[in-house]
């Protein structure tokens, strides 16, 4: 079965930092790009980050550009967010998400497969 | 940016909902199409603009090019009553704001 597992989400200050990670099961992970999704409290859904099926290619909202990073560990299947300089604006459920199509760059997606999303609030 | 209408849409079960997403410039046919349910993640129902994604029901169908897109429920199951989203890929990756079709 197609799995995304995140974790890592929690309360933290504002200025500070927090590492998400996904844990992917089910399929060839490193042959898929993937995504970071988040969604605020009663709020649409926002594309956060995505990351090419080879991890060497990377893209980002301009609402994060310059404070967070994707990266993957294809030893492990694991897909990760770091996040630093975080704002209140970035209080959010955040999803992993995985491409549709196989070898992508990250840069063109539709999203088939969704974890269920871990929670971040940035407050004092 | 991607306008969808109406905000919510009250409907009854087995009638039909049509649902519309405008994009601000031409996306192509690069536009999906998600259904997300109180607490769980999104599910990708509709890919370029018209496919359907594995396992969805023949009830739910696309249409559209460029900027103006529907997404039709032919008719209404219990479990259709959700938010439903679009979502284009031809400038990098934007959703729309949603429509909520609830139980009229």
């Amino acid at each position: 079965e197609l799995q995304l597992v995140e974790s890592g989400g929690g309360l933290v200050q504002p200025g500070g930092s927090l590492r998400l990670s996904c844990a992917a099961s089910g399929f060839p992970f490193s042959t898929y790009a993937m995504s970071w999704v988040r969604q605020a409290p009663g709020k649409g859904l926002e594309w956060v980050s995505a990351i090419s099926s080879s991890g060497g290619t990377t893209h980002y909202a301009n609402s994060v550009k310059g404070r967070f990073t994707i990266f993957r560990d294809k030893s492990n299947n694991m897909l990760h967010l770091q996040m630093n300089s975080l704002r209140a604006e970035d209080t959010a459920r955040y999803y992993c998400a995985k491409d549709r199509v196989t070898f992508g760059s990250g840069s063109s997606i539709y999203m088939d497969v969704w974890g269920k999303g871990t929670t971040v609030i940035v407050s004092s | 940016v991607l306008t969808q209408s109406p905000a919510t849409l009250s409907l009854s079960p087995g009638e039909r909902a049509t649902l519309s997403c405008r994009a601000s410039q031409s996306v192509n046919s690069f536009l999906a199409w998600y259904q997300q349910k109180p607490g769980q993640a999104p599910r990708l129902l509709i890919y370029d603009a018209s496919n359907r994604a594995t396992g969805v029901p023949a009830r739910f169908s696309g249409s559209g090019s460029g900027t103006d897109f529907t997404l039709t429920i032919s008719s209404l199951e219990p479990e259709d009553f959700a938010i439903y989203f679009c979502q284009q890929r031809s400038d990098w990756h934007t959703f729309g704001g949603g429509t909520k079709v609830e139980i009229k």
